[in-house]
């Protein structure tokens, strides 16, 4: 299917611990983003790549990094957890340009106790 | 005021029931329109784009209206398989893309 794969796919962590999600893609796509869906908020963006090397904030980037060292690699990294970054975490592809489907990740379900 | 505006819901029908969902955006200069789909506890996925001139997909019909700046979702005789979450999703800009909050549909039989 599909080729972007998230890892893991479930986490439990402690307050104040580094966590790190993986996305992995296969499809060659330039750009990849980091969103996270909390409940009455839908989706909102993170952090976002549009090349190896290339990344930028998104609206609630603070307390998150994320790096791309490879096309197919996209990391997000949660410095010090806390529990209001208890969310559902999904990672999505697109090919550049406007009018483009976005084709998202199974997502990872974060929970920091 | 939420760049992109959704009913959260939910909306319970009747199979076989006509359903509508409208999504209003605030940025005039919105380029491109979507509506994806999302099960519970599954990734979103793209139902349909939606054109300036409105498009149908079966018994699927999405419409845009610029000057009011808002579309529509129009799902006829619908299914039990049709409940789900509906994403509105706005593109700004070059990726600069806003996703509503959804509209939860729930087909009864």
């Amino acid at each position: 299917d599909a080729g972007i794969t998230q890892s893991p796919r479930h986490k439990v962590t402690e307050t104040g611990t580094p966590v790190t999600l993986r996305c992995h893609q296969t499809e060659n796509h330039r750009y990849m983003y980091w969103y996270r869906q909390d409940p009455g908020h839908g989706l909102r963006l993170i952090h976002y790549s549009y090349g190896v090397k290339d990344t930028d904030k998104g609206e609630v980037s603070d307390g998150y990094s994320v790096s791309r060292s490879k096309t197919e690699d996209f990391l997000l990294t949660l410095e010090s957890a806390t529990s209001s970054q208890t969310s559902v975490y999904f990672c999505a592809i697109s090919p550049p340009g406007t009018g483009k489907e976005y084709t998202f990740g199974s997502g990872t379900r974060l929970t920091v106790v | 005021r939420k760049e992109v505006e959704q009913d959260p819901g939910p909306f319970n029908v009747p199979e076989g029931a006509t359903v509508a969902f409208n999504c209003t955006y605030s940025n005039s200069a919105s380029q491109s329109f979507f509506w994806y789909r999302q099960d519970c506890r599954k990734e979103p996925k793209l139902l349909m784009s939606v054109y300036s001139s409105g498009n149908e997909d079966g018994r699927f019909t999405a419409q845009l209206n610029r000057a009011s700046q808002y579309i529509s979702l129009l799902i006829r005789d619908s299914k039990l398989s049709d409940s789900a979450t509906y994403l509105c999703v706005v593109n700004v800009g070059a990726s600069k893309i806003i996703f509503g909050s959804g509209t939860r549909l729930s087909i009864r039989p």
